[in-house]
């Protein structure tokens, strides 16, 4: 099946510096990648949307200017913390759209997450 | 009012218990809906797709009631291996999906 790949799977940075994250998509061509964050025991949160050859978009509260995304190929979409500071710790999850063969349902493919500490 | 409520638990239950889970959601004009499932710091799997005549997959049976905007997933014969966060995924359009915060399932010896 579809598999994403995410780098790095765990970060541990000083205030103020940028944090790149990749994911990739191995086996297929994904236009379209969805970048979530998760704190403890809360929800993903969608964070934005980037989509190849275009800007990002972002939800509601993102900084965009913080949260840079790029999306330069169709395998490749990264995101970078810049000036990370302490409240972005957290765990990034990016997932690529596909479709359930067998019933055809709209399903996302996880990438295994990056957790990021910020000290 | 959050787009998708789940009770968080956590749920403790003995192994070869029976165990049941409720999500309710805001969005009449929602898709699809699914059942993730999250293990402590790892990324959320899919479990199952949820069906509108409901659908069963060996211990685990996943129920949609659209009138009343609920999603269920029943869990029979829980083994330890089922301790996990169990996410309900409601698919509201343009590719985007909404995690309800999970419920923690919790099977002891």
């Amino acid at each position: 099946g579809a598999v994403v790949s995410q780098h790095p799977s765990w970060v541990i940075c000083k205030s103020g510096t940028s944090v790149k994250i990749e994911c990739r998509s191995l086996d297929f061509q994904a236009t379209t990648m969805f970048w979530y964050r998760q704190f403890p025991k809360q929800s993903l949160m969608l964070m934005a949307t980037s989509n190849e050859g275009s800007k990002a978009t972002y939800e509601q509260g993102v900084e965009k200017d913080k949260f840079l995304i790029n999306h330069a190929s169709l395998t490749l979409s990264t995101l970078t913390v810049t000036s990370a500071h302490p409240e972005d710790s957290s765990f990034y999850i990016c997932s690529a759209p596909g479709r359930q063969k067998l019933s055809g349902a709209n399903v996302l493919t996880f990438g295994a997450g990056s957790r990021l500490t910020v000290l | 009012r959050k787009e998708v409520e789940q009770d968080p638990g956590p749920f403790n239950v003995p192994e070869g218990a029976t165990v049941a889970f409720n999500c309710t959601y805001s969005n009449s004009a929602s898709q699809s809906f699914f059942w993730y499932r999250q293990d402590c710091r790892k990324e959320p799997k899919l479990l199952m797709s949820v069906y509108s005549s409901g659908n069963e997959d060996g211990r685990f049976t996943a129920q949609l009631n659209r009138a009343s905007q609920y999603i269920s997933l029943l869990i029979r014969d829980s083994k330890l291996s089922d301790s996990a966060t169990y996410l309900c995924v409601v698919y509201g359009g343009f590719q985007k999906l909404v995690f309800g915060t999970g419920t923690r399932l919790l099977v002891s010896p």
